[in-house]
């Protein structure tokens, strides 16, 4: 089955920076890629999520960008603030069918703590 | 408002006596899914459903059953919970096609 490895496990920044957070996955099959945060006391939200048909896709101060040959994505964060503090989550699916369909494998999370 | 409801939001158990946690959604969505998230692990599926009638089993079923009887609910039943199911548990859906899944906020079981 698919395996998502995702790192930093934690990681610091001061307002303003960027953060980068990096995920690997090993099945070739896996064409769905949705990034998650998920706020203490509350379920993932889903913030971004990017397709296998497609190398990056922005949404205001967040981007993913996508590697399909080497079967790794990033999520990219730019000038965080303290709001972005917040456990992300990635993760892999495949969604075109097969016994794989409806499956959904997370990666082990990110703790982000942005520093006013 | 468009959501999934989970019930309870907290439950303190004894091993071996048989649970249900219920899931509802208001969107009509085909896909709902169980996960448990542990520290140091992340989130991992339990089972899924793809519509009324079918499941499938995620990652981690052992000790886990699932019904699908409406499109709308989807419980979660543990037959004799063990401590080892003490855990954070979302419940989620979304709608056929590419999607990502919108969670709950989650029940949060401890099984003495």
């Amino acid at each position: 089955g698919e395996n998502v490895e995702q790192h930093p496990s934690t990681l610091s920044v001061q307002e303003g920076d960027s953060a980068v957070i990096k995920c690997t996955y090993s099945d070739s099959a896996s064409n769905y890629f949705p990034w998650y945060k998920q706020e203490l006391g509350k379920g993932p939200q889903l913030i971004i999520d990017i397709r296998s048909n497609v190398g990056e896709k922005k949404d205001q101060r967040i981007a993913v960008t996508l590697n399909k040959t080497a079967k790794h994505f990033s999520l990219h964060i730019t000038e965080t603030q303290p709001e972005d503090s917040a456990v992300y989550f990635c993760a892999a699916s495949h969604n075109a069918g097969g016994t794989s369909y409806g499956k959904l494998t997370f990666g082990q999370g990110t703790i982000l703590t942005v520093h006013p | 408002e468009a959501q999934v409801t989970q019930n309870p939001r907290y439950l303190i158990t004894v091993t071996g006596k048989k649970l249900t946690v219920t899931c509802s959604q208001n969107m009509n969505h085909e896909y709902m899914s169980w996960y448990r998230q542990d520290p140091g692990l992340g989130l991992r599926q339990i089972y899924y459903s793809m519509n009324v009638e079918v499941t499938d089993k995620g990652d981690v079923p052992e000790g886990y059953k699932v019904s699908r009887k409406e499109k709308r609910n989807f419980p979660l039943i543990l037959e004799s919970p063990s401590p080892n199911q003490t855990s954070l548990y979302f419940c989620a859906s979304r709608p056929a096609g590419v999607h990502g899944y919108t969670f709950g906020s989650g029940t949060r079981l401890t099984v003495v």
